[in-house]
Formats: structure tokens, C-alpha cells, sequence
């Protein structure tokens, strides 16, 4: 069972507003990743990180930035938030072994309705 | 560029048939992995399996099985004798097999048992 979290599952908030998405892992996991999910839909990459101060942005243009202080943390926020940034946030995580790759673990997931 | 084509949106059956999801992909890699994932209802991306490309041996797992063949690019997904639990939401993706594990997923297939 993997051990990955994300707060908060369920946020409800209005434009303009500043938030940040929590994901942890207590894997001790190299590499973390976040994704951006409308219902039923494809999973696009918007971030991911190889390790502490390494950020890389994903194939789906996002606004939203991250950080990676920590190894089993990995924020994301949003300066501003608008209507367009409504859906599902899911945080994952895997191992970083040279040239294996190895399957990631995702979180439950964050749904964000901007209003 | 990889791609991974999951041609079936939506499938609908009756409890204790049998239902294959179907998987294609494109990738110019030599080296790659496949994954199924199951994403049920609540939100979580549930890892289901791992192949590298390699491996062309079918694997069986209780009432799960999967097979792969390098020659048409597929990576089929049997669930024998369906059950209503396994309604949600099945992705395949890929990954490199060289620069680390980024995953290309499909479109999801939207597999409702009904009892």
C-alpha cells in the first residue's frame, strides 16, 4: 500500500484566491509528480520534480508553481485562482533508479471548484 | 512522441461475463514499460501492473489477466468473471524505458458492471 496524502480532498473557493495543494510521501520516493484530471478524462502532467530543488514543468501548460524543499513534499499553488482551474489535482510519486522506471503511486487526489 | 489509444470509452456489462479493455500504443523506444491502472469511483489511481518491453509473457493475477504483444502494439486487460467492484475507470500508459518513468496515459475506459 502506498503511502502518499493530499490535503485538502475537497476545497470549494472563489477567484482571486491564493491556495496551495499538499501532497507528502513517506516513501522516500526521488521523483513526484502532479497531474491535472477533468472527470473521466485523460491525466496530463502539469509538474514534476527528480528531487529536492529540482522542478521540471509537465506536457499541459499550468499557472500553478511548485516547490520541492523536502523530499516527501511537493506543493503546489495557485497565485490566483480562476474558474478554468476547476478539476482534480492528483499528486504522485515513484522511485529513481538511473535507467529503470518503475510505477508511480498516486495520492486521493484534490478536487478544486473555483467559483 | 509515444502515444497509448484506448479506442473504448465506455463498456458496459452484466456481473460474471467477461470484459477485455483494449490498449495500443506508439513509441519509437526499444526500451519501455506499460501500466494498467484502475481508478475507481473515489478519485485514486490504483497501480495494477508493470511490464517491460521485453517481457511479452501473459501474466494472471486472481481474475485479472494481461497480454502483451510486441507485434501489434497492444497491451490487452481480461477481467474474468466480472464483479460490480470492478466498475471505474482503467488507464494504460507507457513510459520510457531510458529517462526515467514520465507516463503517457490513455483516455481512460469507462467500464460499468452491472449486477
Amino acid at each position: 500500500e502506498a503511502d502518499i496524502y493530499q490535503t485538502p480532498r475537497y476545497l470549494v473557493i472563489g477567484t482571486g484566491k491564493k491556495i496551495t495543494l499538499e501532497c507528502s510521501q513517506t516513501m522516500g520516493h526521488d521523483k513526484m509528480y502532479w497531474y491535472q484530471q477533468d472527470p473521466g478524462m485523460e491525466l496530463h502532467l502539469i509538474h514534476y520534480s527528480y528531487g529536492v530543488n529540482s522542478t521540471e514543468k509537465g506536457d499541459l501548460s499550468s499557472e500553478s508553481t511548485v516547490s520541492r524543499i523536502r523530499t516527501e513534499h511537493f506543493p503546489l499553488t495557485l497565485e490566483s485562482a480562476r474558474p478554468s482551474h476547476t478539476s482534480q489535482y492528483l499528486c504522485a510519486s515513484s522511485e529513481y533508479a538511473g535507467t529503470r522506471s518503475y510505477e508511480q503511486y498516486f495520492g486521493p487526489g484534490t478536487r478544486l471548484t473555483v467559483t | 512522441a509515444q502515444k497509448v489509444t484506448q479506442a473504448q470509452t465506455e463498456i458496459s456489462v452484466v456481473e460474471k461475463e467477461d470484459v477485455t479493455l483494449d490498449c495500443v500504443y506508439e513509441t519509437r523506444d526499444t526500451t519501455y514499460y506499460l501500466f494498467w491502472y484502475k481508478q475507481p469511483p473515489s478519485g485514486e489511481l490504483v497501480f495494477l501492473i508493470r511490464r517491460n518491453s521485453f517481457d511479452e509473457q501473459n501474466e494472471i493475477s486472481g481474475r485479472y489477466s494481461w497480454n502483451f504483444q510486441k507485434s501489434t502494439s497492444s497491451f490487452n486487460f481480461t477481467i474474468t468473471a466480472s464483479q460490480v467492484v470492478d466498475s471505474a475507470v482503467y488507464f494504460c500508459a507507457l513510459s520510457k524505458g531510458t529517462s526515467g518513468s514520465r507516463l503517457t496515459f490513455g483516455e481512460g475506459t469507462q467500464l460499468t458492471v452491472n449486477p
